[in-house]
């Protein structure tokens, strides 16, 4: 079965600072990778997906991904955080056969001035 | 297009109790899927419904159950309400074509 790890239960960056938010999966073939946000008292919101191509995706806000498959990784980056992205993000990882994706525990992200 | 919508955003029961909730997907998605989410677990699947069948199912008893109708809107059921059952419910949409969901913006239960 497939898995995901969020290392950082918690980032804190100063705004206007770089943003880099850690995910790596546990499956065997070629995975399907999301980013998903969640605001306070909202649903998740789709930041970016890979499937397959260009290891390199981006998405909407100004975020994009790296797919690594040597380091079963798919780290999300930011190059200037706003104090509006302050939120929790979540890396999910679903698999070609069951297509059910399997969340992280999530980062919270918190944004200073 | 209108996103997915759930209804109620809040509900408070007591235990014992049991409580619907209602998740309309996005026009044309005939996948639902619901999860919950909780401090403690994290986001945890529940099922996924693909046109008035259940497709998936997740690891939760069988207090919880769900159905889907003929237009895709998707109702979930939990009896016996517990103290743990307790958290944020968000139902998510998709085709059956992406491996994409987007979500609603939830249900919070809260059990007392």
């Amino acid at each position: 079965a497939q898995s995901v790890t969020q290392p950082d239960i918690h980032i804190t960056v100063s705004e206007g600072a770089s943003l880099e938010l850690r995910c790596n999966y546990s499956y065997g073939a070629t995975p399907y990778l999301f980013w998903y946000v969640q605001s306070p008292g909202q649903g998740l919101q789709l930041l970016l997906k890979y499937f397959s191509g260009d290891t390199l995706v981006q998405g909407i806000k100004g975020f994009e991904a790296e797919f690594k498959r040597s380091q079963s990784s798919f780290n999300l980056r930011k190059p200037s955080v706003h104090w509006s992205d302050a939120a929790e993000y979540f890396c999910a990882v679903a698999t070609t056969g069951r297509r059910i994706p399997t969340f992280g525990r999530g980062t919270s992200l918190i944004v200073h001035p | 297009k209108a996103g997915v919508t759930q209804t109620p955003r809040y509900l408070i029961k007591t235990r014992g109790q049991q409580v619907t909730l209602s998740c309309s997907p996005i026009s044309g998605h005939r996948s639902v899927s619901w999860y919950q989410q909780t401090p403690g677990q994290g986001l945890q699947f529940l099922f996924e419904y693909f046109s008035e069948t259940q497709r998936n199912k997740g690891n939760f008893p069988g207090r919880f159950s769900g159905r889907q109708f003929s237009n895709s809107r998707s109702e979930m059921n939990v009896s016996t309400l517990e103290l743990g059952d307790s958290a944020l419910y968000l139902c998510a949409s998709r085709t059956d074509s992406t491996d994409t969901q987007y979500f609603g913006p939830g249900t919070r239960l809260t059990v007392l």
